[in-house]
């Protein structure tokens, strides 16, 4: 079966730095993508990855090691309104997303 | 990014009664659109995938004659609950792809469906 895992929630504080995993098995891999949702909001596009190594936009980085079927989103420099879902989501060899459930981020000042 | 916009952001009914939803591309074309619905504090649940011109394909455990899917052009895709009740109430997101086979997925603003 298919497979996404990352942590249920963090907690971090304001101006830190958090790095959330997420482990994938699927059927093919064509790309990993991590979402940012506010409640009761749709998701927004952070980045995407397909290729091994580090990708840097801004405070947000996204890794990832295909090998590893590994990857993180690190947040820098954390402001409040970072606090947020963040889904990390696979596209697998049908070209179909397959969506972990998601990171709850909670910031504290 | 491309734009999609979905309409409307918030709908509720009466139950037994029926609600189209309406996701729009509004600068490319989108081949396919993903419909998706999410419970409050749960992750996106794909329902179905619809591909311009053809029929919807419906994930495992959805009722296809109760959710209508229609992909009448490249640009609008339409989402009808139908006979709704309040287990339907949930927030409902689009997505679209555009043609040049962009990977990333572009998001409708959710509808919020409450169901009373």
């Amino acid at each position: 079966g298919q497979n996404i895992d990352q942590p249920t929630e963090m907690t971090a504080t304001e101006g830190a730095i958090v790095q959330i995993n997420c482990t994938y098995q699927t059927s093919g891999f064509n790309g990993l993508f991590w979402y940012q949702q506010h409640a009761g909001e749709a998701p927004t596009f952070l980045s995407y990855n397909v290729l091994d190594g580090l990708e840097e936009k801004g405070r947000f980085s996204s890794f990832l090691s295909r090998s590893k079927g590994y990857s993180y989103l690190l947040l820098k420099e954390l402001q409040m309104k970072d606090s947020a879902s963040y889904l990390c989501a696979v596209l697998d060899s049908n070209y179909q997303l397959i969506w972990g459930a998601g990171t709850k981020l909670i910031i504290k000042p | 990014g491309a734009v999609v916009s979905q309409h409307p952001s918030r709908v509720i009914c009466k139950s037994g009664t029926s609600v189209k939803i309406e996701c729009r591309s509004l600068d490319f074309q989108a081949t396919t659109m993903f419909w998706y619905r999410q419970f409050p504090k749960q992750s996106l649940m794909l329902m179905a995938t619809s591909n311009e011109g053809s029929k919807a394909t419906y994930e495992q455990g959805v009722e296809k004659d109760k959710f209508l899917i229609n992909h009448a052009s490249l640009t609008l895709s339409t989402l009808t609950v139908t006979s709704a009740h309040p287990e339907d109430s949930s927030f409902y997101i689009c997505s679209a792809r555009d043609l040049q086979g962009d990977t990333e997925a572009f998001f409708g603003q959710g509808t919020r469906l409450t169901v009373v």
